[in-house]
This record gives C-alpha cells, structure tokens and sequence, in this order.
C-alpha cells in the first residue's frame, strides 16, 4: 500500500507570497493532519482534516488554512509568507479521527526568501 | 495541556550498546503514546505504540513500557546499530476531542561504528 505523498518536496517562495501544499493519504485513511517542523519549535500541530470538515486547530495565524476533498486528499495554503513560515510541513493520515496513530509523509521543505 | 518531556541529547553510542532514552509527559484523561523516529531528509515513522496503562509497546528491536505511575514512556533497545543514527520522538494523543499528537523535542542519536 502506497504511503503519505506530499507535493511538492521543495518550494522556495518570496516574502509577501502565498503557497499551496498537498497531501495525499493512505488509501483508505480519512484524517488528515498537518505540522509544522522548525528547529526552534519543534513540532507543531497546524490542524486536522476529517471528512471534509476542520475538526481541529493548532495555534497558528489565520493565514495558515487548510481543506479536504472528497476523495480524503487535503491541501495546506499559507498566504502573505513571511521569513519565519520557513518550514518542514508536514502530513500525516489516519484511519479516522480519534487517538489513532498517524502515518506521515516526507514533508515539504518551505524556505521563504 | 499536554507536554511531553525528553532527554535533548545529543546521544552518541557505539555499535552494540544499550540505548535508554527517557520520555515522561503530563496529559489529562488516559493517553495514547509513541516513539517516532526521523532519518535525514525524511518524514517521521511511526517506531512503536502503547494505547493504555502497562503495554509495552515493540519494533525492531526497541521497546518502551506505558508507566501510568511515573508517566513515563522510555525507549529502549539492547544493542543499537549504525543504522539506528536518527532523531527520536516521543509523542501522546491526549484524552478528550482533540486529537492532535503533541511531541518532545526531539532525541538525536549518532551511533559509531
């Protein structure tokens, strides 16, 4: 069974810029749940996907957003980039929404210039 | 809220030594936990699990026992390779309607040949 996959892998964007990521889950997985890796924050939970409907939100601007397609396949937006956007995003997916595990996906490397 | 709480490291072994790394975390209601593990360049893997008071939770060779008393969830492995040079996670999905998994910081390993 394929895994998590994450497009695209790498994406250099400009202060001021918006960006958009996509996500993947394993077939069969209706939860997903994006994070943010930095090396001063660590891990951070951005939020999570299920159904279509946002189920929940980390701590983060409302310039992060989010959605979910009917086939579980999600997408991350982040609008108006500024330099500490520079990130590791990263995707995970779960059968369904509850304390499940989470399988994630290579991520994509955000660097804002 | 919830917190998770490991040993920074960096740890530094050699081939065939024992590995303890230490994890203790705050959480209401009855967590799940969990060890991943992130190799260079990739996304996280899920190493191992433990869904309530007493399991221990097994992969590969590493081990970690769910301790409600102490609220602790160390990782363990008898006798740890090169290829085990990775950085470990210790993660919970707390109790209640949020299901985001909250991680330490981080636990990087270098094990010499």
């Amino acid at each position: 069974k394929a895994g998590v996959t994450q497009t695209p892998r790498y994406l250099i964007k400009t202060r001021g810029q918006q960006v958009t990521l996509s996500c993947s889950p394993i077939s069969g997985h209706r939860s997903v749940s994006w994070y943010q890796q930095t090396p001063g924050q660590g891990l951070q939970f951005l939020f999570e996907y299920f159904s279509e409907t946002q189920r929940n939100k980390g701590n983060f601007p409302g310039r992060f957003s989010g959605r979910q397609f009917s086939n579980s396949r999600s997408e991350m937006n982040v609008s108006t980039l500024e330099l500490g956007d520079s990130a590791l995003y990263l995707c995970a997916s779960s059968l369904r929404t509850g304390p499940y595990e989470q399988y994630f996906g290579p991520g994509t490397r955000l660097t804002v210039t | 809220g919830n917190s998770v709480t490991q040993m920074e490291g960096p740890v530094t072994l050699s081939e065939e030594a024992f590995l303890t790394i230490n994890c203790t975390y705050t959480a209401t209601g009855y967590p799940s936990l969990f060890w991943y593990v992130q190799y260079p360049g990739e996304g996280l893997q899920l190493l191992l699990k433990a869904t309530k008071a007493d399991d221990k939770g097994s992969n590969k060779g590493f081990e970690a026992t769910y301790r409600k008393e102490t609220t602790s969830f160390h990782l363990e492995k008898g006798s740890v390779q090169v290829s085990d040079s990775a950085v470990y996670f210790c993660a919970l999905v707390g109790g209640g309607s949020n299901y985001k998994l909250t991680f330490g910081k981080g636990t990087l390993l270098t094990v010499n040949p």
